[in-house]
């Protein structure tokens, strides 16, 4: 049974570019969020996803987007990169039955803005 | 505003010791709870939850204590073993947030042989 997987491991971008990070969710979960965590600390909540809509949304400018598709797949988008962005980027999914509020998570993608 | 906040950044035991992780929250509205540990280049990785209707919840190894009069909770992890070196969150649900997780801000366990 897979967990949940996120691509890119790692991404180098540099000020102003787009970056797509890409998550899959683990098997018979369809509802996925997105966290941003900073060196040393907490990570904290941008959005979150199930019936291929954002139904939540954390403290996070326009700048950062997403979509999930019919496979409960999911991508976070962010536009116009700031240096302020460098960060780890986590996916986490969980269930809408059952155990809801456990929320299991990916290794994350390390971006890099330059 | 509201967070979760934690009152130790680090604390080392020795293996075999007992560890306790404290953990303080300030929204008072907030009904579940969850310890995660974070080990170097992973993910955070589920550990306990407890909901607020409750005191206590063992797991293996592992006891959460959560005491609503003063908005604490602490994680108990016995006979410490080096495996559990890592960084440990405190995260909390609030009523209504629809599972948006809170997180504080963690703190490093450091198991020393």
């Amino acid at each position: 049974d897979a967990g949940v997987t996120q691509s890119p491991t790692h991404l180098i971008k540099t000020r102003g570019q787009q970056v797509t990070l890409r998550c899959s969710p683990k098997s018979g979960h369809d509802t996925v969020s997105w966290y941003q965590q900073a060196l040393g600390q907490g990570p904290q909540f941008i959005f979150q996803y199930y019936e291929e809509e954002e139904r939540q949304r954390g403290n996070f400018p326009d700048r950062f987007s997403g979509h999930q598709f019919p496979n409960y797949s999911s991508e976070l988008n962010v536009n116009a990169l700031l240096l302020g962005d460098s960060a780890l980027y986590l996916c986490a999914s969980s269930p809408r039955r059952g155990r809801v509020n456990i929320q299991y998570f990916g290794a994350g993608t390390r971006l890099s803005v330059l | 505003g509201e967070s979760v906040g934690l009152h130790l950044p680090t604390l080392s035991v020795q293996e075999g010791d007992n560890s306790i992780i404290n953990c303080a929250y300030s929204n008072s509205a907030s009904d579940y709870f969850i310890w995660y540990k974070q080990e170097s280049g992973k993910g955070p990785q589920f550990i306990i939850d407890i909901r607020s209707n409750m005191d206590k919840r063992q797991g293996q190894r592992v006891t959460v204590l959560l005491n609503k009069t003063v908005k604490h909770l602490s994680l108990q992890i016995a006979a410490t073993q080096p495996g559990d070196s890592a960084v440990y969150f405190c995260a909390e649900i609030p009523s209504g947030s629809a599972r948006q997780l809170t997180f504080g801000s963690g703190t490093q366990l450091t198991v020393l042989p």
